[in-house]
């Protein structure tokens, strides 16, 4: 079945240092790829997606690229700030498959300052 | 963007008690909602999927008498925990796809904590 494997935290970086969250999947046909943010004490709130091979998600400084060679999405930021500091969850979906959207175990990102 | 809301956002209930909790798409309509359940510090967990008009889809181990779900509107969610114990005190997460639009991306609501005393 479908999987996600995430980068297991916590990661704990400096204010404006550079921000890597590995992720890779393994799926059946041609899924869609998602990075989900989770603040302290709140559901998830989408950050960026990609639906198809060599798309890039980005948003708020964050990027993503769908890699179908490597099935990879790993998130990236050039400097992050300590607002950023939150839980990252990559997923995937699949609208073949009506409930299928497979989360990572979440990777804890601390930035102090 | 699409807005799912839940209520409540925190419950407090006693051992034995039935506790209700609504997930709601705010602007716009859902033919397909999912319910998700967070234990500290871990991902989350599909519990069901919820089908407007018909039964909910349970995934392997809930127990759908134990949870129960309806979907009686294109908006509207309900999980009924019954019977409520200790253990079941969790973070409870919906989400809802656009029935309006040919995408897989699902909107999150922003989670009730339920704590079973």
């Amino acid at each position: 079945g479908n999987s996600v494997t995430q980068m297991e935290g916590p990661v704990t970086l400096s204010e404006e240092a550079f921000l890597t969250i590995n992720c890779t999947y393994t799926a059946t046909g041609y899924p869609s790829l998602f990075w989900y943010v989770q603040y302290p004490g709140e559901g998830l709130q989408l950050l960026l997606k990609a639906t198809k091979a060599d798309d890039k998600g980005s948003n708020k400084g964050f990027e993503a690229t769908y890699r179908k060679e490597t099935t990879s999405f790993h998130l990236e930021k050039g400097s992050v700030q300590v607002s950023d500091s939150a839980v990252y969850f990559c997923a995937l979906s699949a609208l073949y498959n009506n409930n299928d959207m497979r989360f990572g175990a979440g990777t804890r990102l601390t930035v102090k300052p | 963007g699409a807005v799912v809301s839940q209520h409540p956002s925190r419950v407090i209930c006693k051992s034995g008690t039935s506790v209700k909790i609504e997930c709601r798409s705010l602007d716009f309509q859902a033919t397909t909602m999912f319910w998700y359940r967070q234990f500290p510090k871990q991902s989350l967990m599909l519990m069901a999927t919820s089908n407007e008009g018909s039964k909910a889809t349970y995934e392997q181990g809930v127990e759908k008498d134990k949870f129960l779900i309806n979907h009686a509107s294109l908006t509207l969610s309900t999980l009924t925990v019954t019977s409520a114990h200790p253990e079941d005190s969790s973070f409870y997460i919906c989400s809802a796809r656009d029935s309006g639009l040919n995408t897989d991306t699902q909107y999150f609501g922003p989670g009730t904590r339920l704590t079973v005393l």
